[in-house]
């Protein structure tokens, strides 16, 4: 099955600066890659996502890049505030089901 | 749109004893939803796959007599964990995707507490 892994588990980064998470993932047939971020006690919410048709998606501080040769994506955060701190997890679909593999997770911290 | 409901928020119950939570999908039709378990500071993990009026799929090692999921209608799951022992202690959260979708969206989570 599909295996993803996530970099950093933990992100410290001041206000203002970017944050860069990483992930990749296995299975080549993989076609769909949604970013979550989760606030404490509360549910992932979906930040942003992409498809293996694009190489790039862009909306407003956040961005995502795709790299389908290598099988990683990365998610960027870009001018950070407080209000980004939380835990982000990337995901991949496996090629049948439309079941979604988690990475491990990135705590991110942006300090004032 | 795509807003997710689960009920209740969060339960207490004693061990031996069945507590059932419902994940609703509010503003739209849910042909699948997904049940996952998240410990603390890990990722998580999906505990079954259920299609409206289907049988639940259950991942390995989630076992199916323990977790009874239901799925009767486009805006409704139900999990029922039975005989909850403390181990059973968790953030249990599900998910609803629509139909030809491929995003998935959660609820906000049920945490329980067996004592």
């Amino acid at each position: 099955g599909e295996n993803v892994e996530q970099h950093p588990s933990t992100l410290s980064v001041q206000e203002g600066d970017s944050a860069v998470i990483k992930c990749t993932y296995s299975d080549s047939a993989s076609n769909y890659f949604p970013w979550y971020k989760q606030e404490l006690g509360k549910g992932p919410q979906l930040i942003i996502d992409i498809r293996s048709n694009v190489g790039e998606k862009k909306d407003q501080r956040i961005a995502v890049t795709l790299n389908k040769t290598a099988k990683h994506f990365s998610l960027h955060i870009t001018e950070t505030q407080p209000e980004d701190s939380a835990v982000y997890f990337c995901a991949a679909t496996e090629a049948a089901g439309n079941k979604l593999t988690f990475g491990g997770g990135t705590r991110v911290l942006v300090k004032p | 749109g795509a807003v997710v409901s689960q009920h209740p928020s969060w339960v207490i119950c004693k061990s031996g004893t069945s507590v059932k939570i419902e994940c609703r999908s509010l503003d739209f039709q849910a042909t699948t939803m997904f049940w996952y378990r998240q410990f603390p500071k890990q990722s998580l993990m999906l505990m079954a796959t259920s299609n409206e009026g289907s049988k639940a799929t259950y991942e390995q090692g989630v076992e199916k007599d323990k977790f009874l999921i239901n799925h009767a209608s486009l805006t409704l799951s139900t999990l029922t964990v039975t005989s909850a022992h403390p181990e059973d202690s968790s953030f249990y959260i599900c998910s609803a995707m629509g139909r030809n979708q491929e995003t998935q969206y959660f609820g906000p989570g049920t945490r329980l507490l067996v004592l």
